[in-house]
């Protein structure tokens, strides 16, 4: 199994630009998350999806971030406009339906934005 | 709101010795809590999780304690080797329809040589 596929590895961006990050979870898992990393909050959750559909939003920081699930094996995570504020490691990670609650995590995506 | 605090950003002890990451937290909804190891350039990697029905879960060289009453877990690896030098977090998932794993701001542990 390839993992939970993130892309791009790392994206420099200019401010105002739109930016659209990728994910493709781990196939036959049902539940995906977006989480953001900085080093004063550690690891936040953006959003999490359940079978494709938006569960929880409530970590998404503003309405300039948006994320879709428009299938089982693929999400997208944008930023339009984008701030140097958003400037993070963002992560995305899929579970499986049954088992435990060990989510898989793929190897992030860096944001620069200048 | 941070339902989950990590208080000690940063840890260094010495091979073979013990290393001890403690985790607090808020809410009692949590049904597992989870610890996941991270490298530099890497996504975070599942470690060892317990039910919040239990008080003691072991795999290796790696234990989980979990004490309700005080909203406390911890992390306790023995003995500690270099290779295990990485950030640590503690990640509680809440339990029935909500079911999302949330994480605590990290530990960095150094296990000097």
């Amino acid at each position: 199994d390839a993992g939970v596929i993130q892309s791009p590895r790392h994206e420099v961006t200019e401010m105002g630009q739109e930016v659209t990050l990728r994910c493709k979870p781990i196939s036959g898992h049902n539940s995906l998350f977006w989480y953001r990393q900085t080093m004063m909050r550690g690891l936040e959750l953006l959003i999490y999806f359940n079978n494709n559909v938006p569960i929880d939003d409530s970590g998404m920081p503003e309405d300039r971030f948006s994320a879709k699930m428009p299938n089982a094996s693929f999400s997208t995570l944008k930023i339009q406009p984008s701030e140097p504020r958003d400037s993070a490691v963002y992560f995305c990670a899929s579970r499986p339906p049954s088992g435990g609650a060990e989510a898989f995590f793929g190897q992030g995506t860096r944001l620069t934005v200048v | 709101d941070q339902q989950v605090k990590q208080n000690s950003p940063s840890l260094s002890v010495q091979e073979g010795r013990i290393s001890i990451l403690n985790c607090d937290y808020t809410n009692s909804m949590f049904d597992y809590f989870l610890w996941y190891k991270k490298y530099p350039a890497e996504g975070p990697t599942f470690l060892i999780s317990i039910s919040s029905i239990k008080d003691k879960n072991e795999d290796g060289r790696f234990t989980v304690f979990l004490n309700k009453s005080a909203k406390h877990l911890s992390l306790h690896i023995v003995p500690s080797q270099p290779g295990d030098s990485a950030v640590y977090f503690c990640a509680p998932n809440y339990g029935g329809a909500t079911n999302k794993l949330i994480f605590g701001t990290g530990t960095l542990l150094a296990v000097q040589p």
